[in-house]
Formats: C-alpha cells, sequence, structure tokens
C-alpha cells in the first residue's frame, strides 16, 4: 500500500541554519506530494505541494522538488526563524483518490 | 482560511459514554474527512465522505461512526467511548476537480481534544 516515511525528530536548530527534513515515498503510479505543518495547537495548513515529477513546490522560504527516481520529497529551507517551530508532515495522494497518507510528522524547534 | 468550524474544541468524557463531534464547513466542499491525531502516529484517516449521505471507511474506523444529512456538517460518533480514543480529531475538507494543480489540497479544521477517562 501506499505509505510516506519521514526523518524522525525532534530537531533543534540555531536561527538561520539549513534545514532539511527527509520525506520518501512508496506509491503506485504517479502520487501528489504535499508538506503540511501544524503550528502549536493549531491545525494543519498547507505549506506546498508538487503534482508530477521533477516539480518544486515552494512558499515561505521553504522548497522540495519531487523526484520520481528516488521517491523522495525533501524540504529545505535556507535560513530558518524562530517562527518556523512546529511539525512538519508530508502526505501523498494517490491518483484517483482523494485520500491523503501522512507521514507520522517532525518536530521542528529552532532556537534564537 | 477556509470556513471549517469544529465542536465542541475540548471534551473530557467517560469510558462507555457516547460522544458526538461536529465539523462545520462554510465552502461548500463535497469531500469531508475526519483524522485523529495521536503521538508517533501522525495522522490516520478515520472516515470521510464524498457527498451528502455519501461516506466510507478510513484506516481506523473501528468504534467510530459518522453521518452526513447535508453537505455543511460532518459528524463523527463514538458510540461507546474507551480510552483508546482519547487524541486530537481534525476535520478537513476538500474539492476535487479536473485541474489537480488547483484542486489537489485539503483544508483542516482547528480540532478538536477528546480525553477519554
Amino acid at each position: 500500500g501506499n505509505s510516506v516515511t519521514q526523518m524522525e525528530g525532534p530537531v533543534t536548530l540555531s536561527e538561520e541554519a539549513f534545514l532539511t527534513i527527509n520525506c520518501t515515498y512508496t506509491a503506485t503510479g504517479y502520487p501528489s506530494l504535499f508538506w503540511y505543518v501544524q503550528y502549536p495547537g493549531e491545525g494543519l495548513q498547507l505549506l506546498l505541494k508538487a503534482t508530477k515529477a521533477d516539480d518544486k513546490g515552494s512558499n515561505k522560504g521553504f522548497e522540495a522538488t519531487y523526484r520520481k527516481e528516488t521517491t523522495s520529497f525533501h524540504l529545505e529551507k535556507g535560513s530558518v526563524q524562530v517562527s518556523d517551530s512546529a511539525v512538519y508532515f508530508c502526505a501523498l495522494r494517490q491518483g484517483g483518490s482523494e485520500k491523503l497518507v501522512f507521514g507520522k510528522g517532525t518536530k521542528l524547534t529552532v532556537n534564537p | 482560511d477556509a470556513g471549517i468550524t469544529q465542536s465542541p474544541r475540548h471534551k473530557v468524557t467517560e469510558t462507555g459514554t457516547p460522544v458526538t463531534l461536529r465539523c462545520h464547513q462554510t465552502e461548500n466542499h463535497r469531500y469531508m474527512y475526519w483524522y485523529r491525531q495521536d503521538p508517533g502516529h501522525g495522522l490516520r484517516l478515520i472516515h470521510y465522505s464524498y457527498g451528502v449521505k455519501d461516506t466510507d471507511k478510513g484506516e481506523v474506523s473501528d468504534g467510530y461512526s459518522v453521518s452526513r444529512s447535508k453537505t455543511e456538517d460532518f459528524l463523527l460518533t463514538l458510540e461507546s467511548a474507551t480510552s483508546s480514543q482519547t487524541s486530537v480529531y481534525f476535520c478537513a475538507i476538500s474539492e476535487p476537480g479536473g485541474d489537480r494543480t488547483l484542486t489537489d489540497t485539503q483544508y483542516f479544521g482547528p480540532g478538536t481534544r477528546l480525553t477519554v477517562l
């Protein structure tokens, strides 16, 4: 079945450090891929997405590239801020289905 | 922000009692979902609806039922709550369409924290 594997957290960085959160997936065909972010005490918000191979999603300084050859969708940001502290979820949606499959989430803490 | 509200936002109940959580949307989206979020498990789909009175099971549906009598409301019921159902419950909505790049997104409510003692 479809599945998403994220690097386990928690991840703790200093402000302005480089961030990578790894995400790999297992799926048939060509799924859409997503990163969602959950700030403390809130619901999930879509951060970025990519719908086909080699697409790059980007938002708020975050980027992720859909790599079909490595079945990966790693999240990166060049310089993190304290306000980026949150839990990040990688997810996929299989073509023909509206259902999302989520990874377990990675908690990021950014210290000043 | 998508117009999604959940009620109640917090609830404490006792084992064996029935509990109903409500999700209300003002976006007229066709699909609605119920997830639970637990440490170490991420989000797991409980049930979803693809139209009024059209529902289907997700991966963790045992012990839960749902109903959707109108587009804007999706109810999740725990017939007899157990301590294993202590969790944070999220509702989400989406609107499928022909252009995947425009409609390929689920929008989430603020969540309901349920504690079963």
